[in-house]
């Protein structure tokens, strides 16, 4: 079975700090995996996506994100937050004819 | 093209009471998707269901809930006989049909329904 971990649960930092917020997965075979971002009070919302590729993709808002295979790893970054980046961040994975599976969640309050 | 639409957004309950929550999918999308997400917490995966069919269920509690796609109208999320356990926001997903390496294996979101139980 899939599973998500993401490392922090919790981030806070001052606007223009560098972000990165990992996420790893479990799964043996061809993954398809996901940024989801929630913002307070509102649904979730895809931030960036991979399914094969360039490992480094980007998304919107600046967010971009690196598939390390070796690693099982797909890890968020932002070269400098701005306040409005805070919400929540969701990482997912779904392989084919399965279902999706999402991470914990991770909170990042940005200090205007 | 309308996205994912939930309805009822906010739903008011008393214990005992049944809560019935819809969800239509993106147009061409084939595949609904339940979760639940409780205050402080993260999301957790409910049911996910094609036309008619049922594919997994196993993040659905075994008694009080179940959920249905019919071939025609909005999937369904009821829970019979409420608790104030049950509060929480539920959210609905689409996704068009599963094809490997297509790029287009996307979940689109509903805006959630948010359940409070009295």
């Amino acid at each position: 079975a899939q599973s998500v971990s993401q490392h922090n649960h919790h981030v806070i930092l001052s606007e223009a700090a560098s972000l990165e917020l990992g996420c790893n997965y479990s799964y043996g075979g061809t993954v398809n995996l996901f940024w989801y971002v929630q913002y307070p009070g509102q649904h979730l919302q895809l931030l960036l996506k991979y399914f094969s590729g360039d490992p480094l993709v980007k998304g919107i808002k600046g967010f971009e994100a690196e598939f390390i295979k070796s690693k099982f790893s797909f890890n968020l970054r932002k070269p400098s937050v701005q306040w409005s980046d805070t919400a929540e961040y969701f990482c997912a994975v779904n392989a084919y004819g399965q279902n999706f599976v999402f991470g914990p969640g991770t909170r990042l309050s940005v200090l205007p | 093209n309308a996205g994912v639409m939930q309805n009822p957004r906010h739903l008011v309950r008393r214990r005992g009471q049944e809560a019935r929550l819809r969800c239509s999918p993106m147009k061409g999308h084939s595949h609904v998707y339940w979760y639940r997400q409780l205050p402080e917490e993260g999301l957790k995966f409910m049911v996910y269901l094609q036309k008619e069919n049922i594919i997994d269920e196993s993040g659905m509690p075994k008694e009080r809930f179940s959920a249905e796609f019919p071939k025609e109208g909005p999937s369904i999320l009821r829970i019979q006989q409420v608790v104030r356990g049950d509060s929480a926001a539920y959210f609905c997903a689409s996704s068009p049909p599963d094809r490997p390496f297509s790029g287009a294996n996307v979940l689109t979101f509903g805006a959630g329904s948010r359940l409070t139980v009295l």
